[in-house]
């Protein structure tokens, strides 16, 4: 099942634009970590961010997280086309590390 | 070592034979995960080793499925008796514990096997 659901489910801007996706998650968390997955193709990792932890920048991408409303949120400053894939929150809930994934944001990013 | 390696990349079968799908994972990496993802959804998990120790099966896991990890490198996911419903990207990912022990590492993921059953 599904831990966490991204909203919106797709979003389209133009280039240069900034990008903001959502999560929300239902259980205590070690970590929440931010996936891009181009279609049809493997996951990529982006930022993983510690349950003690509240925002965390890498790049273009800023990530905060509320662990009392289980929330979190993936920020893309100056999108690119190249940005263009789907975007998965997943949640390590400390079980043996395995990672519960979110149902994921489409962006397309247009020239 | 570039990555995770899946093989194959797509598998089209019958519906009713059996399929082997391999997974090596980064060398050093001792955790090796098996996910399955379905059009539209993310990748939910399957099973999990720790080197050969196979250490969580999902519900998911079916008596059809199983997996392995002989000599803790790399693991194969065969599914028997395939039926329609096992259509799936079949990704594989691996990673390292952090000094707590614990996942605070990110998991590196391979491009995953394609299967359609007919």
């Amino acid at each position: 099942s599904q831990q966490g659901e991204e909203d919106p489910q797709a979003l389209s801007i133009q280039e240069g634009e900034n990008a903001t996706m959502n999560c929300s998650y239902k259980t205590s968390i070690n970590n929440l970590q931010w996936y891009r997955q181009n279609s049809g193709r493997g996951l990529v990792h982006l930022i993983l961010i510690r349950s003690n932890e509240r925002e965390k920048h890498s790049g273009r991408l800023r990530v905060t997280l509320d662990t009392s409303k289980k929330s979190s949120s993936l920020l893309i400053t100056a999108s690119r086309a190249a940005d263009t894939a789907s975007y998965f929150c997943a949640t390590d809930t400390g079980g043996g590390n395995k990672l519960t994934f979110g149902t994921g944001t489409q962006l397309k990013v247009e020239l | 070592d570039t990555g995770v390696s899946q093989d194959p990349r797509h598998k089209i079968t019958k519906r009713g034979q059996n399929v082997t799908f391999r997974c090596d994972p980064i060398s050093e990496h001792n955790r090796l995960y098996w996910y399955r993802q379905t059009l539209g959804q993310g990748p939910e998990f399957l099973t999990y080793f720790q080197n050969e120790a196979q250490l969580e099966k999902s519900r998911l896991l079916s008596d059809r499925f199983s997996a392995e990890r002989p000599k803790g490198s790399f693991s194969t996911l065969e599914i028997q008796r395939t039926e329609q419903g096992d259509s799936a990207m079949y990704l594989c990912a691996s990673s390292f514990p952090g000094r707590e022990g614990k996942m605070n590492t990110e998991a590196f993921f391979g491009q995953g096997t394609r299967l359609t059953v007919v």
